[in-house]
């Protein structure tokens, strides 16, 4: 079973607005990831942060990590059409290495 | 650098019968990580490989197994298959020697019909 659940499951917005994705997770980790998913295809990697870090930053990303609430979020600013996917959370666990468990993923859907 | 690999895309078997599905890892990648995807479970971990080894496996029954070869190559197969493995299934590489996980390359996955 997946260890982690994100809300909202969809979310819709217009081009230039900011989408923010939340996920909660169950156990110690050593790290969460987000990766991003169109139609069905393969998983592209988008972020990684470590369990002792809080915030972190990439382009258009900002990752938040609360190890105290079990609970991250994904904030994409001035989204694009070409952002709509879905948007998965992953945790690598503390005691169980060389695996990602992914969270039930939010779809986007960006409208021109 | 060429990306993962999986072969075949699309395959339909009918129940009872089995299958092979064969990931080809990022160059120079020694880990290759399985994962089923379905509407209902959403992506679940099957089990990962370094080096000819598993590393860690999943909670899924014995039909599913999997190996990986000296070239870092590996396939996953599925015995007695059951309408339920309906899936996509991917697969994912990485360096592997880190003592961890972190960034995985997927491939475009394998989209399996059991009819």
């Amino acid at each position: 079973s997946q260890q982690g659940e994100e809300d909202p499951q969809a979310l819709s917005i217009q081009e230039g607005e900011n989408a923010t994705m939340n996920c909660s997770y169950k156990t110690s980790i050593n790290n969460l990831q987000w990766y991003r998913q169109n139609s069905g295809r393969g998983l592209v990697h988008l972020i990684l942060i470590r369990s002792n870090e809080r915030e972190k930053h990439s382009g258009r990303l900002r990752v938040t990590l609360d190890t105290s609430k079990k609970s991250s979020s994904l904030l994409i600013t001035a989204s694009r059409a070409a952002d709509t996917a879905s948007y998965f959370c992953a945790t690598v666990p503390m005691d169980s290495s060389y695996k990602l468990i992914f969270g039930s993923g939010t779809r986007l859907l960006v409208r021109p | 650098k060429a990306g993962v690999t999986q072969t075949p895309r699309y395959l339909i078997k009918t129940r009872g019968q089995q299958v092979t599905l064969s990931c080809s890892p990022i160059s120079g990648h020694r880990s290759v990580s399985w994962y089923q995807q379905t509407p209902g479970q959403g992506l679940q971990f099957l089990f990962e490989y370094f080096s000819e080894t598993q590393r860690n496996k999943g909670n899924f029954p014995g039909r599913f197994s999997g190996r990986q070869f000296s070239n870092s190559r590996s396939e996953m197969n599925v015995s007695t298959l059951e309408l339920g493995d309906s899936a996509l299934y991917l697969c994912a590489s990485s360096r592997g020697d880190s003592g961890n996980t972190y960034e995985q390359y997927f491939g475009p996955g394998t989209r399996l019909t059991v009819t």
